[in-house]
C-alpha cells in the first residue's frame, strides 16, 4: 500500500536558517504529492503540492520537487521565520480507485527561536 | 466564505460510551472524508462519503460508522470507545468524490476516552 516517511523531529532553527524536511514516498503509479502545516490547536491547510514528476510546489517562501527518480518530495525554505513554528505533513494520494483520500506521513515538529 | 466547521471542540468520554462527532463541509460542497490524529502521528483516513454514500473506508472496526445528510453534513459515530480512540478527529470536504480537488480541513474535535 502508499506510505509516507520523513524525518523525525523535532526540528529546532534559529531564525533566518535554513530548513530543509526530508520526504520519502512508496506507491503505486505516479501519486500526487503534498505538505499540510498544522499550526498549535489548529486543524491542517494546505502548503503547497504538486501533481506530477518534476513538478515545483512553492508557497510562501517553502518549496518542494517531485523527484520521481528518489520518490522524495523534500520541503526547504531558504530563511525561516518564528511564525513558521508549526507542525509540517507530507501526505500523498494515489491515482485512480483510491484517489480520494490522503496518507500522511507522522509529522516533523519545526520550532523557529529568535 | 466560512471553512469546515465542526462540533463539539472538546469533549471526555468514559470508556464504552458512544460518542457522535459533527461536520459541516464548506458551502457547494458534496464530499467529506474523516481522519483520526492520534497525538504525536499524521491523520489516518477512516471514510469518505460522497452524494450521502459511503465512497471508501479506512482500516478502522466497525465501531466506527458515518453518515451524510441532504445538506452534504456529516455525522462520525464511535461505539463502544477505548482508550485508544482518544485523538484529534479531522473532517475534510472537498467539492467532489474524486481525489481531483483540494480536501479543506475543519478545526478538528479533540476527543479524550478515560
Amino acid at each position: 500500500g502508499n506510505s509516507v516517511t520523513q524525518m523525525e523531529g523535532p526540528v529546532t532553527l534559529s531564525e533566518e536558517a535554513f530548513l530543509t524536511i526530508n520526504c520519502t514516498y512508496t506507491a503505486t503509479g505516479y501519486p500526487s504529492l503534498f505538505w499540510y502545516v498544522q499550526y498549535p490547536g489548529e486543524g491542517l491547510q494546505l502548503l503547497l503540492k504538486a501533481t506530477k514528476a518534476d513538478d515545483k510546489g512553492s508557497n510562501k517562501g517553502f518549496e518542494a520537487t517531485y523527484r520521481k527518480e528518489t520518490t522524495s518530495f523534500h520541503l526547504e525554505k531558504g530563511s525561516v521565520q518564528v511564525s513558521d513554528s508549526a507542525v509540517y505533513f507530507c501526505a500523498l494520494r494515489g491515482k485512480g480507485g483510491s484517489n480520494y483520500k490522503l496518507t500522511f506521513g507522522k509529522g516533523t515538529l519545526l520550532t523557529v527561536n529568535p | 466564505d466560512a471553512g469546515v466547521t465542526q462540533s463539539p471542540t472538546h469533549l471526555i468520554k468514559t470508556r464504552g460510551q458512544q460518542v457522535t462527532l459533527r461536520c459541516s463541509p464548506i458551502s457547494g460542497h458534496k464530499s467529506v472524508s474523516w481522519y483520526q490524529q492520534v497525538l504525536g502521528q499524521g491523520p489516518q483516513f477512516i471514510f469518505q462519503y460522497y452524494e450521502k454514500e459511503e465512497r471508501g473506508r479506512g482500516n478502522f472496526p466497525d465501531r466506527f460508522s458515518a453518515r451524510q445528510f441532504p445538506n452534504y453534513s456529516s455525522e462520525l459515530n464511535v461505539n463502544a470507545l477505548l482508550l485508544g480512540d482518544s485523538a484529534l478527529y479531522l473532517c475534510a470536504s472537498s467539492p467532489s468524490g474524486t481525489g481531483d480537488h483540494e480536501q479543506y480541513f475543519g478545526p478538528g474535535t479533540r476527543l479524550t476516552v478515560t
